[in-house]
């Protein structure tokens, strides 16, 4: 079971270069998220999708795209990469949240990041 | 918006010892969940503990608890007989009502000292 899986793991870019993080789960989640990590710092959501066809901003979206046309995709697209993206990408992926919240947490499952630099 | 705050950047603990990891967090929300996630340097997010803000027992997995104070809004992690394995980062995260999504804390360095 190769839970969620991220591509590329290291990427260098140049200043306005595009680029996408690749994220698959086989797991048949609904929820997937993109976060970012930056150096000593905690990790940032920047954008989540709750199903197929259906995404929404996070904390930190700017400069940076997403799509959810099937289950088990859920790339990011940076457009124009800065100095500021420079960063560790986690994507994860969790069941629905129940209609009852006291039903139990859903624990997100992380991939295993993406370290991406941008010179 | 909810925050999370890890006030130790870092901590050192002996093999064998108990060390204790601080995490407080702002809410207005009554129902919510915590977690202990930690990252060894593979980068991998791992699920230590969690605690649902509705159970008034602290939550236990081995040698990992927790101990919640609610009014206080404070979710510390003890580790007990720490082990050369546990040296890694621990993040303290939020969930609340809205979405599955979560709110982490900066973050606590762990070394353990043989």
């Amino acid at each position: 079971n190769a839970g969620v899986t991220q591509t590329p793991k290291f990427r260098i870019l140049k200043i306005g270069q595009s680029m996408t993080l690749q994220c698959t789960q086989d797991m048949n989640h609904n929820y997937m998220y993109w976060y970012r990590q930056d150096p000593g710092m905690g990790l940032k959501l920047i954008y989540y999708s709750v199903g197929a066809g259906i995404t929404d901003k996070g904390e930190v979206p700017n400069g940076y795209n997403v799509s959810r046309s099937t289950t088990e995709d859920f790339p990011l697209r940076l457009e124009l990469a800065a100095p500021s993206q420079t960063s560790v990408y986690f994507c994860a992926s969790s069941t629905r949240q129940g209609s009852n919240f006291k039903a139990g947490a859903n624990v997100l499952t992380f991939g295993a990041g993406s370290r991406l630099t941008v010179l | 918006a909810q925050t999370v705050t890890q006030s130790q950047p870092e901590m050192s603990v002996q093999e064998a010892e108990t060390v204790t990891l601080s995490c407080t967090y702002d809410t207005s929300e009554s129902d919510y969940y915590l977690f202990w996630y930690k990252q060894p340097p593979s980068r991998q997010m791992i699920l230590v503990i969690r605690q649902e803000a509705y159970k008034q027992q602290n939550a236990t997995e081995n040698r990992f608890s927790v101990n919640f104070q609610k009014a206080a809004k404070s979710f510390s992690l003890k580790i007990s007989d720490s082990q050369l394995g546990d040296a890694a980062m621990y993040f303290c995260a939020y969930r609340g009502n809205a979405g599955n999504m979560l709110t982490f804390g900066g973050g606590t360095r762990l070394m353990v000292k043989p």
